[in-house]
């Protein structure tokens, strides 16, 4: 979904704690999705995708959880550490009724790490 | 090195001014988008383009225009239709049904 006049919801974690991230997607016909990471006044940069096909995918520290019954994204960080603070952003491939596919952004949460 | 330039980093424009923001791709990449993002918020899309000399609107696109005369650069117009332009504004592009890569951004500001 979009974040239109939304400021960005904020997750504090403990330095070493696990984070869950949550993100509700909004097309039940999207089959690919990704998290992003962006830090202050740089772009988005990749962390990690899956498709609709799968329901888990484990990458380095990062796992990324998809319930489409629930139109539902999660991101799980391990061990989280100072470098994970962060905005992240889940974005959907979702093709339209013009049949060419768009990526469209969920509301980002920013993840603030304490030491 | 294969990537997505975006410049200028910062831009200034004065009330009533048209400003093009300039988006290049060396990655063969079909698909390419821009976004604004506003502090403190998400990504908006305001148009993208999966071939050459195509483009649709984003949900945002009223006061832009944009252009795909090649399939490396997909150049963003601010015109002075858009009444808020200050943000900060994000090209990416994807090949197939791949992840984005995002260029580095360019922070508009009006003067």
């Amino acid at each position: 979904g979009e974040s239109v006049g939304l400021h960005l919801p904020t997750l504090s974690v403990q330095e070493g704690d696990n984070s869950i991230i949550n993100c509700a997607y909004s097309n039940s016909a999207s089959d690919y999705f990704i998290w992003y990471k962006q830090e202050s006044g740089k772009g988005p940069q990749f962390i990690i995708d899956i498709r609709s096909n799968m329901d888990k995918r484990q990458g380095q520290r990062v796992t990324v959880l998809l319930n489409k019954t629930v139109k539902h994204l999660s991101l799980q960080i391990a061990a989280t550490q100072p470098g994970d603070s962060a905005v992240y952003f889940c974005a959907e491939n979702y093709d339209g009724s013009s049949n060419t596919g768009k990526l469209i952004f969920g509301q980002g949460t920013t993840l603030q790490v304490k030491p | 090195d294969g990537g997505i330039t975006q410049s200028p980093k910062y831009l200034f424009r004065k009330e009533g001014q048209n400003v093009t923001l300039s988006c290049e791709q060396n990655l063969n990449h079909d698909a390419m988008y821009w976004y604004r993002q506003d502090p403190g918020q998400g990504l908006r899309l305001i148009y993208y383009s999966q071939i050459v000399n195509d483009f649709q609107k984003g949900d945002i696109a009223e006061g832009y225009s944009v252009s795909r005369e090649k399939k490396e650069s997909f150049p963003l117009t601010v015109t002075s239709a858009q009444k808020n332009p200050t943000a900060f504004y994000l090209c990416a592009s994807t090949i197939g049904d791949t992840e984005a890569f995002f260029g580095q951004g360019t922070r508009l500001t009006v003067v």
